[in-house]
């Protein structure tokens, strides 16, 4: 079973530029989350899609968005970069189950985006 | 709110010694606990997991016992080589309602030939 994708995996853009990343998640899972990692702040939460509604998220700007596709697909958007959104954005995808205890996710390898 | 407290790094030994990486948690009823390693240039790997009070999560020479009575989920290897050499995050889901993860601050593992 092939794993989860992410594209591109670098991304160098300047201040208010807008970028889209892409994660294509492993097949017959519906829930596809998306993470900021920098070395300040560890692993934070952005936001989790399932069946194309967005279904959980976390404490980021308006400019941060995303959306998911009916074939689980999803992207994220960031509109008017600030250099501090410099991180490595991890996808990742599990079963999502609602009633489910077991959150296991699925990591992909990310994309490292650098904002000059 | 769910939150996982890891000890700080980095955590740096010799190849061989024995590893024990602190995870405790706060959360409400019983959530299903994690360990997942990340590489260097790389997303984060499930490494073990427990889902219920006093399992045992094991792979890899690694392991890690969901201790409710003491809030913990405490990695360890007794041997560990270079190759192990990587940050490591405990994560808990399934509390609150929640399966969303919440994960530790990661902690990095040094080791040295």
């Amino acid at each position: 079973k092939a794993g989860v994708t992410q594209t591109p995996r670098y991304l160098i853009k300047t201040r208010g530029q807008q970028v889209t990343l892409s994660c294509s998640p492993i097949s017959g899972h519906r829930s596809v989350s998306w993470y900021q990692q920098t070395p300040g702040q560890g692993l934070q939460f952005l936001f989790e899609y399932f069946s194309e509604t967005q279904r959980n998220k976390g404490n980021f700007p308006g400019r941060f968005s995303g959306r998911q596709f009916s074939n689980s697909r999803s992207e994220m958007n960031v509109s008017t970069l600030e250099l501090g959104d410099s991180a490595l954005y991890l996808c990742a995808s599990s079963v999502g189950l609602v009633d489910g205890r077991d959150g296991e996710q699925f990591f992909g390898p990310g994309t490292r985006l650098t904002v000059l | 709110g769910n939150s996982v407290t890891q000890m700080e790094g980095p955590v740096t030994l010799s190849e061989e010694a024995f590893l024990t990486i602190n995870c405790t948690y706060t959360a409400t009823g019983y959530p299903s606990l994690f360990w997942y390693v990340q590489y260097p240039g790389e997303g984060l790997q499930l490494l073990l997991k427990a889902t219920k009070a006093d399992d045992k999560g094991s792979n890899k020479g690694f392991e890690a016992t969901y201790r409710k009575e003491t809030t913990s989920f405490h990695l360890e290897k007794g041997s560990v080589q270079v190759s192990d050499s990587a940050v490591y995050f405990c994560a808990l889901s399934g509390s609150g309602g929640s399966y969303i993860p919440t994960f530790g601050r990661g902690t990095s593992l040094i080791v040295h030939p």
